[in-house]
C-alpha cells in the first residue's frame, strides 16, 4: 500500500532563518506531489505541485520554494523565513490518473518567532 | 467545481450512527462527491467518494440522492475517535493535476462524538 511521510512534525524557527520540510511517498511511482498551507481555522491553500522530477508549478508568489530531486521526494524550502510563514504545512500525493484521489501527510507545524 | 454547503456543527452519541448532510445543488453530471475528515492537528484523511451510486467502505457509507443535488455521509457506529471536521467536496471527473488546488476545503462540519 502507499504511504506518505513528512517531517519534521513541528519546528520553531527564528525570523530570517532557513527552512526545509521534507516529504516522501512510498508504494507508488511517478506520483503527483503537492504542498499546501493551512492557516488556523481555514481551508487549504495550494502552494506548489509537481507532476515529475524537476517539474514544479507555483500557485502563489511567496517566500517559499519547492524542489523534487527524486521521483517520490518533495521538499519545501525557504532561505529566510518571515513571521507570516507560520502555519500548518501539508504534503500530499495523487496518482497520475484523471479523477484520482488525493492523500495527505501528517502535517508540519511551523512557528516563526 | 460546484460549491457545497454543510452544517457548521453536529453532535453524535457514541455508538450511534452519524449522518452528515451536504448540499451540492449545482453539481454537474461529471463531478464526483468526495468526503474527507481532519482531526485536530493532523492532515485531512480521505473517507470515500462517489459519482451517482451509493458507496460503502470500511469507514463509511455515502448516499447520493437521485438528482445528485445532495448527499449524506454515514458513520454507522460513531466512536470518540470520529470527532473531527468533515469536508464535502465536489470535483470534476478527469480534472487536471492542479485542480486539487482549485477548490477550497472550506469550513466543513465539526462533528463531536460524546460518550
Amino acid at each position: 500500500s502507499q504511504t506518505i511521510h513528512q517531517w519534521p512534525a513541528t519546528l520553531v524557527q527564528p525570523v530570517g532563518s532557513p527552512l526545509s520540510l521534507e516529504c516522501t511517498v512510498e508504494g507508488t511511482s511517478n506520483p503527483n506531489l503537492y504542498w499546501y498551507r493551512q492557516a488556523a481555522g481555514r481551508g487549504l491553500q495550494l502552494l506548489f505541485y509537481s507532476v515529475g522530477i524537476g517539474q514544479i508549478s507555483s500557485e502563489v508568489p511567496q517566500n517559499l520554494s519547492a524542489s523534487r530531486p527524486q521521483d517520490r521526494q518533495f521538499i519545501l524550502s525557504s532561505k529566510k523565513l518571515l513571521l507570516s510563514d507560520s502555519g500548518f504545512y501539508l504534503c500530499a500525493w495523487s496518482s497520475g490518473v484523471a479523477g484520482n484521489t488525493i492523500y495527505f501527510g501528517e502535517g508540519s507545524w511551523l512557528t516563526v518567532v | 467545481d460546484a460549491k457545497t454547503t454543510q452544517p457548521t456543527s453536529m453532535d453524535c452519541a457514541e455508538g450511534r450512527a452519524a449522518n452528515l448532510p451536504c448540499n451540492h445543488s449545482t453539481i454537474s453530471g461529471n463531478e464526483y462527491v468526495y468526503w474527507y475528515r481532519q482531526i485536530h492537528s493532523q492532515g485531512p484523511q480521505y473517507i470515500i467518494h462517489g459519482l451517482k451510486n451509493n458507496e460503502t467502505n470500511e469507514m463509511a457509507s455515502l448516499i447520493i440522492t437521485e438528482d445528485r443535488k445532495s448527499s449524506t455521509l454515514i458513520l454507522p457506529h460513531a466512536t470518540l475517535r470520529d470527532t473531527a471536521v468533515y469536508y464535502c467536496i465536489v470535483r470534476l471527473r478527469g480534472s487536471s493535476t492542479d485542480s486539487w488546488g482549485k477548490f477550497q476545503f472550506g469550513a466543513g462540519t465539526q462533528v463531536v462524538v460524546t460518550p
